[in-house]
C-alpha cells in the first residue's frame, strides 16, 4: 500500500465551481499536512498547511484533515482558470523531523 | 517578498560526470532541503540539513550525493558521478523552525539535470 494516495486526475471543472481534491494516506502517525500548487515544470508552491485534524480557511482554499479517517481534502471556491494546476499534498510526523511524503499530485484544468 | 532561487535552470552533463546545483535558501531561513522530481513522478525527499550538518537523508541519498553550505547564503547538492536515472527535476527548499511554522518549506523553482 502507498503511503500516500491520491486521484491523478486530469480533473476539468467549469469556472466558477468549486472543487475538492483529496488525498488518502496509510500512516497514522502523520500530523502536519500541507497542499502544495506546482504549475508545469515550476517549484511547489506553499497553499496551506494544517496540524492535526480539523479546517483552515484561507481565502478561496479550505483545507480539512481528517485522521480518524486517515483523508486530507483542499477545497477550492469561485475555481479560476488560473487555478489550472497539479495539487500536491504533503504530510510528515515527528519520526521524520520536517521531511515530507508527497502524493503524486492531482492535476486540475479550470475551464473558461 | 522573499524566494528560494536555484541555478542554473536547466543542466545537461555527461554520464559520469560531476554537476552542482546552487540553491540560495530565504535569508532568515535554518532549514535546508533537497527534493527530485523525476519526469511525471512524484516530488521526494532527498536530504535536509541544518546547522551545517545532515539532519535527515533518504535511501536515494547514497554516496554519490553530498551537500554543502558554502558561505552564509549558498546551499548546494553534488553528484559525484551522475547517471542516466538521476535525470530529474531538483528542488531547493528552506524553512524556519518557529513555533507554527516548523513544516512550511517553500521550494525554489527547480534545477533541471539532464544526464546523457
Amino acid at each position: 500500500q502507498k503511503e500516500v494516495e491520491q486521484d491523478p486526475g486530469p480533473l476539468s471543472v467549469p469556472e466558477g465551481a468549486i472543487v475538492s481534491l483529496n488525498c488518502t494516506y496509510s500512516n497514522s502517525a502523520f500530523q502536519y499536512f500541507m497542499w502544495y500548487r506546482q504549475y508545469s515544470r515550476k517549484g511547489p508552491e506553499l497553499l496551506m498547511y494544517t496540524y492535526s485534524s480539523g479546517n483552515k480557511e484561507d481565502g478561496r482554499f479550505t483545507a480539512q484533515v481528517d485522521k480518524s479517517s486517515k483523508y486530507i481534502s483542499l477545497f477550492i471556491r469561485d475555481s479560476q482558470p488560473s487555478d489550472s494546476a497539479t495539487y500536491l499534498c504533503a504530510m510528515s510526523h515527528p519520526l521524520y523531523g520536517q521531511n515530507f511524503v508527497f502524493g503524486p499530485g492531482t492535476r486540475l484544468s479550470v475551464l473558461p | 517578498e522573499p524566494e528560494v532561487t536555484q541555478t542554473p535552470s536547466h543542466q545537461v552533463t555527461q554520464m559520469g560526470q560531476e554537476v552542482i546545483l546552487r540553491c540560495v535558501p530565504i535569508s532568515n531561513h535554518l532549514y535546508f532541503y533537497w527534493y527530485r522530481q523525476i519526469l511525471g513522478q512524484k516530488v521526494e525527499f532527498l536530504v535536509s540539513f541544518y546547522n551545517n550538518e545532515i539532519s535527515e537523508k533518504s535511501e536515494i541519498f547514497d554516496d554519490q550525493f553530498s551537500v554543502e553550505r558554502p558561505d552564509g547564503s549558498n546551499f548546494t547538492l553534488k553528484i559525484r558521478s551522475t547517471k542516466l536515472e538521476d535525470s530529474a527535476m531538483y528542488f531547493c527548499a528552506s524553512s524556519v523552525p518557529t513555533s507554527g511554522s516548523s513544516y512550511e518549506q517553500y521550494f525554489g523553482p527547480g534545477t533541471r539535470l539532464t544526464v546523457t
